[in-house]
C-alpha cells in the first residue's frame, strides 16, 4: 500500500514566522502535489513537482515555496506566515501519467495565530 | 476551460437508500475522471477512476459511477447507504494533453440518518 506521511497533524505557528510542513511518499512515485483545503472551495493547488529538484506553480502559490531534493520527499514552506494561510494542507503523490490517482496524506491543519 | 462541478454541497440521505451524488465537467478533450473520498481528519482515498476502459465503472464500498460522454456527468451511486458512508466525496478530472494538473470539485458531503 502506497504510504504518503506528513510531518505533523496539527501545528500552531505566528505570524511572521517561516513554516515548514513536510510530505514523505513510499512509493517511488515521479509526482507530488500541495494542496490547501478550505470550506466550500474544495482543493486549490499551490505547488506540484514532476520530478527531482523540479517544480511548477499551481494555482495559489503567492506567500509559498518548496523543495524536491529527494524524489521522496517534498515540503512545503511559508515564506512568512499570515493568518489567511490558517489551513487544511494535503499532500499528494503520483505515478507519472494523468491518468494515474493521487495517493494523500491524512494532513496538516495549520493554525497562524 | 475545463472544469469539474458538483451539485449539492451536502446531500443527506436515509440508511438503505439510494445515493447519488452529481459530478459534471466541461472539457474538449477525453477526460480520466476520479471519485475521492474523505472522512473526518483524514486526507482524500481513492473510491473510484474511469480512464476509458468501461464506461461503468465499480469502486470500493459498493459504489460506482457511470461515464456519460452526451452528457459530460460522472455521477456516482451506491444502491444502499450506510452509515459509514458519511463523508466528502470529491470529483475530480484530468486530461493526457493537460500537464500534471488535476481539477477538483468544490466536494459534496454525504449525511446518513438511521
Amino acid at each position: 500500500d502506497v504510504k504518503v506521511t506528513q510531518s505533523s497533524r496539527y501545528l500552531v505557528k505566528r505570524t511572521g514566522e517561516k513554516v515548514f510542513l513536510e510530505c514523505v511518499q513510499d512509493m517511488d512515485h515521479e509526482n507530488m502535489f500541495w494542496y490547501r483545503q478550505d470550506p466550500g472551495l474544495g482543493l486549490r493547488l499551490i505547488y506540484f513537482s514532476y520530478d527531482v529538484k523540479m517544480k511548477e506553480k499551481g494555482d495559489i502559490p503567492e506567500g509559498y515555496s518548496v523543495s524536491r531534493e529527494k524524489k521522496e520527499r517534498f515540503s512545503l514552506i511559508l515564506e512568512s506566515a499570515s493568518t489567511n494561510q490558517t489551513s487544511m494542507y494535503l499532500c499528494a503523490s503520483r505515478r507519472q501519467g494523468a491518468g494515474q490517482p493521487q495517493h494523500f496524506g491524512d494532513g496538516t491543519r495549520l493554525s497562524i495565530l | 476551460a475545463q472544469s469539474v462541478t458538483q451539485l449539492g454541497s451536502h446531500v443527506s440521505v436515509s440508511e438503505g437508500a439510494l445515493v447519488l451524488l452529481r459530478c459534471n465537467y466541461s472539457s474538449s478533450v477525453p477526460p480520466y475522471l476520479f471519485w475521492y473520498v474523505q472522512y473526518p481528519n483524514q486526507g482524500l482515498q481513492l473510491l473510484l477512476k474511469y480512464t476509458s476502459a468501461a464506461t461503468l465503472v465499480k469502486g470500493i464500498n459498493g459504489f460506482e459511477a457511470e461515464f456519460k460522454k452526451s452528457e459530460t456527468s460522472f455521477h456516482l451511486t451506491k444502491p444502499s447507504a450506510h452509515m459509514s458512508d458519511a463523508a466528502e466525496y470529491f470529483c475530480a478530472v484530468s486530461f493526457h494533453t493537460g500537464g500534471f494538473k488535476t481539477i477538483f470539485g468544490a466536494g459534496t458531503r454525504l449525511f446518513v440518518k438511521a
